[in-house]
């Protein structure tokens, strides 16, 4: 069974250009997330979505970050304009059930923002 | 003040030592406990999973739950270099579904 897959891998842009980050949850998986994890830190939540509607969005930057999730499969974070301060990963989970915890993750997208 | 805190480290140990790390948290409506393993520029994956207080165990993991003084502990036995790795604490209860990370304690096991 495939993993949750992640891309780009790696993103290196300047300050007050766009970035997009895409995400294929596991097939089967309804519920998705974005999180974004400094470093030292644990991962933080941005967005959550359940099938295509995001239920949960309270930590989303809303003036620079969107995010969309087509069909309830494939999901794009968005930012525009970057800052100095986004530079972070940019983590995907899916899970097949909400609340109980077992969160599947890619591996991320690091970005850098100079 | 944090809801789930977590000593970065690093905590370095010999091969074969056994390993004892440690959450504390404030919120006392969490009920699902977990611990994730990171390893370096990869995604956190799913350790071990508790539900209230006790012990479990799963081959060399024990995850330990203390409800009473809101303290969690995840021990590994023989410690191997392939458990280098950072681990992270999360919770999940008072009516939010989405797991609380900690920020994740970094373990060394050196050969």
């Amino acid at each position: 069974e495939a993993g949750v897959v992640q891309s780009p891998r790696y993103k290196i842009i300047e300050k007050k250009q766009p970035v997009a980050f895409w995400c294929n949850p596991i097939s089967g998986h309804n519920t998705l997330y974005w999180y974004r994890q400094n470093l030292g830190q644990g991962p933080e939540l941005l967005i959550r979505y359940e099938n295509e509607e995001a239920v949960d969005d309270s930590q989303l930057p809303k003036d620079r970050f969107s995010a969309e999730r087509l069909k309830g499969v494939d999901s794009t974070l968005k930012i525009q304009p970057a800052e100095l301060g986004d530079s972070a990963v940019y983590l995907c989970a899916s899970s097949l059930v909400t609340g109980a915890g077992e969160l599947f993750f890619g591996e991320g997208s690091r970005l850098t923002v100079l | 003040q944090k809801e789930v805190e977590q000593d970065p480290g690093p905590l370095s140990v010999p091969e074969g030592a056994i390993v004892s790390l440690n959450c504390t948290y404030s919120n006392s409506a969490f009920q699902y406990f977990m611990w994730y393993r990171q390893y370096s520029r990869k995604g956190p994956e799913l350790l071990m999973y508790t539900y209230s207080s006790g012990n479990k165990e799963d081959g060399r993991f024990t995850a330990q739950v203390d409800k009473s003084s809101k303290y969690i502990s995840l021990f590994i036995r023989d410690s191997q270099p392939s458990d280098s790795a950072t681990y992270l604490c999360a919770m999940i209860g008072g009516g939010s579904y989405i797991p609380t990370f900690g920020r994740g304690t970094s373990l060394i096991v050196h050969p």
